[in-house]
C-alpha cells in the first residue's frame, strides 16, 4: 500500500514563489507525478519524476528525493491563473502490476 | 479533437436506479482506468484495463462493474445506485505502463448526484 502527505491548503501571492510538499511511503516506487486541477476540471498532467533531482518545466519545477520519501512542486512568478488544487501521485508496483494512487492535494490560493 | 471524451457530464438519478457511464480515448493508449473523486476532492482508482483485459480491481461494491469492448473504449456501469455513489467519476487513459514518463490523460468527469 502507499501513505501520500501534502499539505491540504497552501495560499501565495502572485509573484512570488511557492513550494508544494510531498511525503510518501511505498514499496515498488516506480515514478512520482504531480497534477494541477482547476476547480470543477480534470486533473492535467505538470511533471514526472523517477530519478533524484530537480525536472523544470517553464515557472514549474519538480525534485524528488527517493531515499528520503520526499518531493517538491516549486510554482515561480505566481499567476492568478495558478490558483488550483495540486496532486502528488505516486506510482509502484502492487500485486504484480503498476498503479498510481494520488495524494489528497493540496488547494492553492493565489492573492494578489 | 478531444483525447477522452466520457458521457454524460452530469448525471441525476434516483437511488435504485442503474446507469452508465461511458469513455472513449482517441489517443491510440493501451490502458484506461476509472477514478471516483468525492466530496473531499480525493482521487481513488477503482478500476483499469490493459488492451481489454482487467489489471486492477480495487475494493469497489460489485455494483460496479466495467466493461472494455475494445481498448479505446471503458464503459462503467452501476447497479442499484445508493445517495454514496455520488461524485465525479474520472476516465483516463496512458501510453503502456512500462514506459516511463507517461502520465494519465484525464476526460473531463462525469457529476453524478444520487438523490
Amino acid at each position: 500500500g502507499q501513505n501520500i502527505d501534502q499539505p491540504t491548503e497552501m495560499t501565495a501571492t502572485e509573484g512570488a514563489i511557492v513550494q508544494i510538499n510531498c511525503t510518501y511511503q511505498t514499496s515498488g516506487f516506480n515514478g512520482l507525478f504531480w497534477y494541477q486541477q482547476h476547480a470543477g476540471e480534470a486533473p492535467t498532467f505538470l511533471s514526472y519524476n523517477v530519478l533524484d533531482g530537480l525536472e523544470e518545466k517553464g515557472r514549474f519545477s519538480s525534485f524528488l528525493s527517493r531515499s528520503k520519501g520526499y518531493s517538491y512542486l516549486l510554482l515561480k512568478e505566481l499567476q492568478m491563473k495558478d490558483s488550483a488544487s495540486y496532486l502528488c501521485a505516486v506510482r509502484d508496483y502492487s500485486g504484480g502490476y503498476q498503479k498510481v494512487t494520488f495524494g489528497t492535494g493540496t488547494k492553492l490560493q493565489v492573492i494578489p | 479533437d478531444t483525447a477522452v471524451s466520457q458521457t454524460p457530464k452530469y448525471l441525476v438519478t434516483q437511488m435504485g436506479n442503474d446507469k452508465s457511464i461511458k469513455c472513449e480515448q482517441n489517443l491510440g493508449h493501451d490502458t484506461m482506468y476509472w477514478y471516483k473523486q468525492d466530496s473531499k476532492k480525493f482521487l481513488k482508482i477503482m478500476f483499469s484495463y490493459n488492451n481489454k483485459e482487467l489489471i486492477i480491481n480495487e475494493t469497489v461494491p460489485n455494483r460496479f462493474s466495467p466493461k472494455s469492448p475494445d481498448k479505446a473504449h471503458l464503459n462503467l456501469h452501476i447497479n442499484s445506485l445508493e445517495l454514496g455513489d455520488s461524485a465525479v467519476y474520472f476516465c483516463a487513459s496512458s501510453q503502456d505502463l512500462r514506459q516511463p514518463g507517461y502520465g494519465y490523460t484525464f476526460g473531463s468527469g462525469t457529476r453524478l448526484t444520487v438523490v
